[in-house]
């Protein structure tokens, strides 16, 4: 069936050091892909999307990298602080009309001091 | 302008009570989202309503289960009959607007963290 997964649970970094999340994903109908970040006890929280027609989007810090021939999709997080340490979920948007997310399981991000 | 809000954070039930989940979607957005996430895993689409209306319900267990956005007031989750496997935290999101680039901006609320002892 279609999902949006993610490859490891747990990414363990330096603080200074760039981080790396990966995602893949089935379904190349898809119009978005966006990424949450999630804190303990809290809401997720939005970091930054892509467009499927996109292949590169750079934000605060934060890059997201889109590869549609492989499906798939990576977070690239420069300089980690250990205020970045949370877990980080892939999204998927499907179905423009109604803007359901398909949410992958998530990599746990532990920076280090 | 307040985020979205969700009461309780904290809700515990004995098997076979009811369980109501209440959200305030930010100030002019009218569209509300319900998720459920299991521990260790991701969000599970439930629900998609607007004003008195659903629009998507796929997600929502066949029995049990039910959502709610009148026209005044929050919307509301509830849960029949609860039983241990209901135990998760459930979080909506509210969006001005259905689709694509409106949707990526959609705020989740802090969640409401079922317990069913």
């Amino acid at each position: 069936g279609e999902s949006v997964g993610l490859h490891l649970p747990t990414l363990s970094v330096q603080e200074g050091d760039n981080s790396i999340i990966n995602c893949a994903y089935s379904n190349s109908a898809s119009d978005y892909f966006i990424w949450y970040k999630q804190e303990s006890g809290k809401g997720p929280q939005f970091i930054i999307d892509i467009r499927s027609n996109m292949d590169k989007r750079q934000g605060q810090r934060v890059t997201v990298l889109l590869n549609k021939t492989v499906k798939h999709l990576s977070l690239q997080i420069a300089a980690t602080q250990p205020g970045d340490s949370a877990v980080y979920f892939c999204a998927e948007l499907r179905s423009s009309n109604t803007g359901k997310l398909i949410f992958g399981q998530g990599t746990t991000l532990q920076v280090k001091p | 302008n307040a985020g979205v809000m969700q009461n309780p954070r904290h809700l515990v039930r004995r098997r076979g009570q009811e369980a109501r989940l209440r959200c305030s979607p930010m100030k002019g957005h009218s569209h509300v989202y319900w998720y459920r996430q299991l521990p260790e895993e991701g969000l599970k689409f439930m629900v998609y309503l607007q004003k008195e209306n659903i629009i998507d319900e796929s997600g929502m267990p066949k029995e049990r289960f039910s959502a709610e956005f009148p026209k005044e007031g929050p919307s509301i989750l509830r849960i029949q009959q609860v039983v241990r496997g209901d135990s998760a935290a459930y979080f909506c999101a509210s969006s001005p607007l259905p689709g694509k680039r409106s949707n990526t901006e959609a705020f989740f609320g802090q969640g409401t963290r079922l317990t069913v002892v």
